[in-house]
């Protein structure tokens, strides 16, 4: 079974400039979250969809920051404009029903670098 | 300042040796979850701890949930090179499926051939 797919895998992007990131969670699963990981910060929770809907966006750093989930397949992380201090590895990870148990699975990240 | 600390932050070791890595906070969690990150990759789960003392034994691995559930504790025997990751742990501090998941930044295993 495909996992949690995420694109792109790298980006080099300059500073101003938007940057999507796109998300395809597993099949099935009914939350997707949107997590940031950095050497200082570590991994730190973005965003929590569950049913398609934002439920907690409290981590969601500051206004340029946004994300969507518009269908149970898709999820996209927006920054606009972006800045040298978003350069991180972001991932998306997604849960099944509570009742199959509490693991999270997360996707592969996407590097992205602001200069 | 960090809910979850992880002890210690890097760890070189050669193969075959014993470790011990070890997740604390002031915080009592529902549950606490260990996961290994490869680089170039994203965490994967490897246990889930929710009863105080719990004890769970993964193969060489051996995982720990402090009496007060406020700490844990991950054990290796025998590393082998394919060990070598970034260990992490997170605390749940809801309920047993709570998504409030909060990261500890990890302890960085190399174990050396």
């Amino acid at each position: 079974d495909a996992g949690v797919i995420q694109s792109p895998r790298h980006e080099v992007t300059e500073m101003g400039q938007e940057v999507t990131l796109r998300c395809k969670p597993i099949s099935g699963h009914n939350s997707l979250f949107w997590y940031r990981q950095t050497m200082m910060r570590g991994l730190e929770l973005l965003i929590y969809f569950n049913n398609n809907v934002p439920i907690d966006d409290s981590g969601m750093p500051e206004d340029r920051f946004s994300a969507k989930m518009p269908n149970a397949s898709f999820s996209t992380l927006k920054i606009q404009p972006s800045e040298p201090r978003d350069s991180a590895v972001y991932f998306c990870a997604s849960r099944g029903l509570l009742l199959s148990g509490n693991t999270i699975y997360f996707g592969e990240g996407s590097w992205l670098t602001v200069v | 300042t960090q809910l979850l600390e992880q002890s210690p932050q890097f760890l070189s070791i050669q193969e075959g040796e014993n470790l011990t890595v070890y997740c604390n906070s002031s915080s009592v969690f529902s549950s606490l979850q260990w996961y290994r990150q490869e680089p170039g990759e994203g965490p994967v789960l490897l246990v889930t701890v929710v009863t105080g003392g719990e004890v769970k034994k993964l193969k060489r691995l051996t995982f720990q949930f402090g009496d007060a559930r406020k700490d844990s504790s991950l054990h290796i025997t025998a590393a082998q090179p394919g060990d070598t990751g970034l260990y992490l742990c997170a605390g749940a501090l809801g309920g047993a499926g709570s998504y409030q998941l909060t990261f500890g930044k990890g302890t960085k295993l190399s174990v050396i051939p």
